[in-house]
């Protein structure tokens, strides 16, 4: 069966500073593996996705996630933060098997302090 | 092009009530999915729905029931209401060809309280 794990519930960081948001998965097969934002009262806005290919991923708003196959790990990053990155980040992950379904993460909130 | 979009926004029922939510996918995607959001549960998966057909299912009660129609406009109703049921209920769409790689882009959800 398919997981993801966002071991931190919240992420606390500068402005300016380096962020990243840790997520690991486990899946059957090669994985496809994405990255949500949601901001208050909204629904996920997509960020990323790895589906095959360079393992550095460059999204939205300056996000960029690194695929680790040996690690299993998928961690988002932003080489500054902006307090405006506040929000709830999801990591997700679709695989071979068990449908065309995606898992989501629990979610980790992100703080960036002015 | 418009996005998701979900209606009604909010709502508030009362136990043992039924309740159906509508999603409007983006224009061409065929492919819509619900999702639960609770604080507790995080997002969870409950059906997906491709060319009129449930091509996949969460593990919800049969309580949860949904359906899409010919122009992939999505419908989900919930049966006897119980106050666990109280989330915010996501829609997302896609094209829905490209299976497990496709992105999907989400609709602001329909909060639903159950008192």
């Amino acid at each position: 069966a398919q997981s993801v794990a966002q071991p931190e519930d919240q992420v606390n960081v500068a402005e300016g500073n380096p962020l990243t948001v840790k997520c690991t998965y486990s899946v059957s097969g090669n994985p496809y593996l994405f990255w949500y934002v949601q901001y208050p009262n909204r629904g996920l806005q997509f960020l990323l996705k790895y589906i095959t290919g360079d393992n550095l991923v460059k999204g939205s708003y300056g996000f960029e996630a690194e695929f680790n196959k040996s690690q299993t790990s998928f961690h988002l990053k932003k080489p500054s933060a902006l307090v405006s990155d506040s929000a709830l980040y999801f990591c997700a992950v679709s695989g071979q098997t068990g449908g065309f379904k995606t898992i989501f993460g629990a979610g980790t909130r992100l703080f960036v302090k002015a | 092009k418009a996005g998701v979009t979900q209606t009604p926004r909010y709502l508030i029922k009362t136990r043992g009530q039924q309740v159906t939510l509508s999603c409007s996918p983006i224009s061409g995607h065929r492919s819509v999915s619900w999702y639960q959001q609770t604080p507790g549960q995080g997002l969870q998966f409950l059906f997906e729905y491709f060319s009129e057909t449930q091509r996949n299912k969460g593990n919800f009660p049969g309580r949860f029931s949904g359906r899409q129609f010919s122009n992939s406009r999505s419908e989900m109703n919930v049966s006897t209401l119980e106050l666990g049921d109280s989330a915010l209920y996501l829609c997302a769409s896609s094209f829905g060809a490209g299976g497990f790689q496709e992105t999907q882009y989400f609709g602001p959800g329909t909060r639903l309280l159950v008192l």
